[in-house]
């Protein structure tokens, strides 16, 4: 099925940075959701973003809905270990009227020892 | 806790086999949606059902289908399964006119 082109698709960073991933389509969106998965478990909703150029943040995530419609990035700042996990975006194209959001392949975040 | 129930966790079958997988949404929820994840993939949206009634299909195949019962626990039932049908399959759940906020933990199929 189509997809959302996420990147990168893992990263290796030290506890104290900061992290930065994006989501970009061809369509134009009218929702961009962030997810966070742990090993075993669901994906929890981080941050939903419903309007172009929204800036939110969840603790010390930001996500943005890029002015275009077609991107969507997360930072992550001040990375702790508890953060590690994959981070999913889906996205909700402008001609649906359910939730059939759109899902990225996933940014896997690693933390070195 | 999501609120979220998904049973069962793992479920070993054989090709051809059917199986049914359940799941009870987060109390209040009315939509229920169900999605595959395969090994190292993004979820991939199955069916969804708000207050029983079948609201919006995805990538289902027709060995595939989905009920959401009065008491808006949902089912869904996998036919004929191939061997590459083993994935994680979510449930997930929420309230009117929200995404997907709550996920199950899943329940994982294996074909042999």
């Amino acid at each position: 099925g189509q997809q959302l082109n996420q990147s990168p698709q893992s990263m290796f960073i030290q506890e104290g940075e900061d992290v930065s991933m994006n989501c970009t389509s061809s369509s134009i969106f009218n929702t961009w959701l962030w997810y966070k998965q742990d090993p075993g478990e669901g994906p929890v909703l981080l941050i939903a973003l419903y309007k172009a150029g929204e800036l939110t943040s969840n603790g010390r995530l930001t996500a943005q809905f890029g002015i275009t419609r077609k991107d969507s990035f997360l930072n992550i700042s001040a990375s702790i270990p508890s953060d590690v996990g994959i981070y999913f975006c889906a996205g909700r194209s402008l001609s649906d009227s359910n939730y059939q959001l759109i899902w990225g392949a996933g940014t896997k975040l690693i933390i070195k020892p | 806790d999501s609120g979220v129930t998904q049973t069962p966790k793992h479920l070993i079958t054989a090709t051809g086999q059917r199986v049914t997988l359940r799941c009870s949404p987060r109390s209040g929820d009315l939509s229920v949606y169900w999605y595959q994840q395969s090994l190292d993939q993004g979820l991939q949206f199955l069916i969804h059902y708000y207050n029983g009634e079948e609201r919006a299909k995805g990538n289902i195949l027709e060995r595939f289908s989905a009920q959401q019962f009065p008491d808006l626990h949902s089912e869904l039932n996998l036919s004929s399964l191939e061997l590459g049908d083993s994935a994680l399959y979510f449930c997930a759940s929420s309230a009117t006119g929200n995404p997907p906020l709550h996920f199950g933990n899943g329940t994982r199929l294996t074909v042999t």
